[in-house]
């Protein structure tokens, strides 16, 4: 079976940084890509990024409103995935979600429980 | 592109057949998948690729459509689908609907 577990949430201030880590179980690491969509309090399911699999290269893609400051890195040998967060914004207050896609296909056939991220001074 | 789902909610009964609708500002082929989330939980795959099953959900879940317009409908309303739905493009990177609450009349 699948797992997903996110770490790394908590209180941080506006303009700083943030590391969320993912640890994944019960798959073979870097086979599927892996996304990050994150849930403002109350609103809806919002995309943040994702890195391909290997076969695709591991490349990255962004959300328009997150890229430039955040960037998705995975450690294959520990099956990890990875979102660094920099230069937060109160905007950026949500519960953060790692999924997995299926193959390089990104719906989200996995999710984790996420981890409360809250940009706050 | 842009995702448009309707209603935002909708009141129902046990046994009632309910459709939620999800239109994309651009053709995304069949590259929709329809999500459930409950209250403090992650959401979870129902429906891909517009309207193949996800393993081990329920027959009583159907979506259809095609290029722009799209539906998931509940053929018989059970007590544990009062939840929120999205549905979520997968055409170019991604983009979710607004989602659609169920819930009880």
């Amino acid at each position: 079976e699948v797992h997903l577990v996110e770490s790394g949430g908590g209180l941080v201030q506006p303009g700083r940084s943030l590391r969320l880590s993912c640890i994944t179980s019960g798959i073979t690491s870097g086979d599927d890509a892996m996304s990050w969509v994150r849930q403002a309090p109350g609103r809806g399911l919002e995309w943040v990024g994702f890195i391909r699999n290997k076969a695709y290269g591991g490349t990255t893609d962004y959300a328009a409103s997150v890229r430039g400051r955040f960037t998705i890195s995975r450690d294959e040998s520990k099956s990890i995935a990875y979102l660094q967060m920099n230069s937060l914004k109160a905007d950026d207050t949500a519960v953060y979600y790692c999924t997995r896609c299926r193959d390089s296909t990104c719906y989200y056939v996995s999710w984790g429980q996420g981890t409360l991220v809250t940009v706050s001074s | 592109i842009q995702m448009t789902q309707s209603p935002s909610t909708l009141s129902a009964s046990v046994g009632d057949r309910v459709t939620i609708t999800c239109r994309a500002s651009q053709s995304i082929t069949s590259s929709l998948a329809w999500y459930q989330q409950k209250l403090g939980n992650a959401p979870k795959l129902l429906i891909y690729r517009e309207s193949t099953l996800e393993s081990g959900v329920p027959s009583r879940f159907s979506g259809s459509g095609s290029g722009t317009e799209f539906s998931l409908t509940i053929s018989s309303l059970q007590p544990d689908d009062f939840a929120t739905y999205y549905c979520q493009q997968y055409h170019i990177f991604s983009t979710f609907g607004q989602g659609t609450k169920v819930e009880i009349k």
